[in-house]
């Protein structure tokens, strides 16, 4: 069964710390792997994508890693700043034709940064 | 310009009603989507349409019919709502056949069922 999980669920912490969200994927066959940043009462917006060859990902404080054999992708945000504070989607499309084939999300991270 | 807007933001209805949500695109993208965002947060796809053409339906009642009347537009209309209905409803484009297809959603409709 395809499937998407995301740990933690939520977490706080303090303007300025580093932070690490990761995410586990059953998904087969493999495409593609994004991550979304959903900010409150706003829809998804893509923040990285990446390919069964590429293991590192950066989008300026965001940086994405892949192990495609573990089948685990984490999301590290550097220097965190209040503008963070959103849930973190990841999304996993299987299939080889087109990346709409079968796309599935994960139940997210609730990230809250604090001043 | 918003790249993908959806209308209205917030709706909320009485049991049995019949309402319409809007979706329109201006990134001259050939698919467009529907997704359900319920209280878990998780996004579940409803339907997808590629040139005006219905390419995903996934196990959607029939209360819920989309019509695309151009590859701009993709609204929803939805027969005698349900308290189930009521979630984050967001609407969203992609070019297929891009090497990064992602997708654009629109800022959701949050239905409200009573």
């Amino acid at each position: 069964k395809n499937q998407v999980e995301q740990s933690p669920q939520s977490l706080i912490i303090l303007e300025g710390k580093n932070c690490t969200l990761q995410c586990n994927y059953t998904v087969s066959p493999f495409s593609n792997l994004r991550w979304y940043k959903q900010d409150t009462g706003r829809g998804p917006v893509s923040l990285t994508i990446m390919t069964f060859s590429e293991n590192t990902k950066s989008n300026g404080r965001y940086t994405a890693t892949l192990d495609a054999d573990t089948k685990q992708s984490s999301l590290h945000i550097t220097a965190s700043q209040l503008s963070d504070s959103a849930s973190y989607i990841c999304v996993v499309s299987a299939g080889k034709r087109t990346s709409y084939d079968k796309v599935i999300f994960g139940p997210g991270t609730s990230l809250s940064v604090i001043p | 310009d918003t790249a993908v807007s959806q209308t209205p933001k917030y709706l909320v209805t009485q049991m049995g009603n019949d309402k319409s949500i809007k979706c329109e695109q201006n990134l001259g993208h050939d698919t467009m989507y529907w997704y359900k965002q319920d209280s878990k947060k998780f996004l579940k796809i409803m339907f997808s349409y590629n040139n005006k053409e219905l390419i995903i339906n996934e196990t959607v009642p029939n209360r819920f019919s989309p019509k695309s009347p151009d590859k701009a537009h993709l609204n929803l209309h939805i027969n005698s709502l349900e308290l189930g209905d009521s979630a984050v409803y967001f609407c969203a484009s992609s070019q297929m056949g891009t090497r990064d297809e992602k997708l654009f959603f629109g800022s959701g409709t949050q239905l409200s069922v009573l």
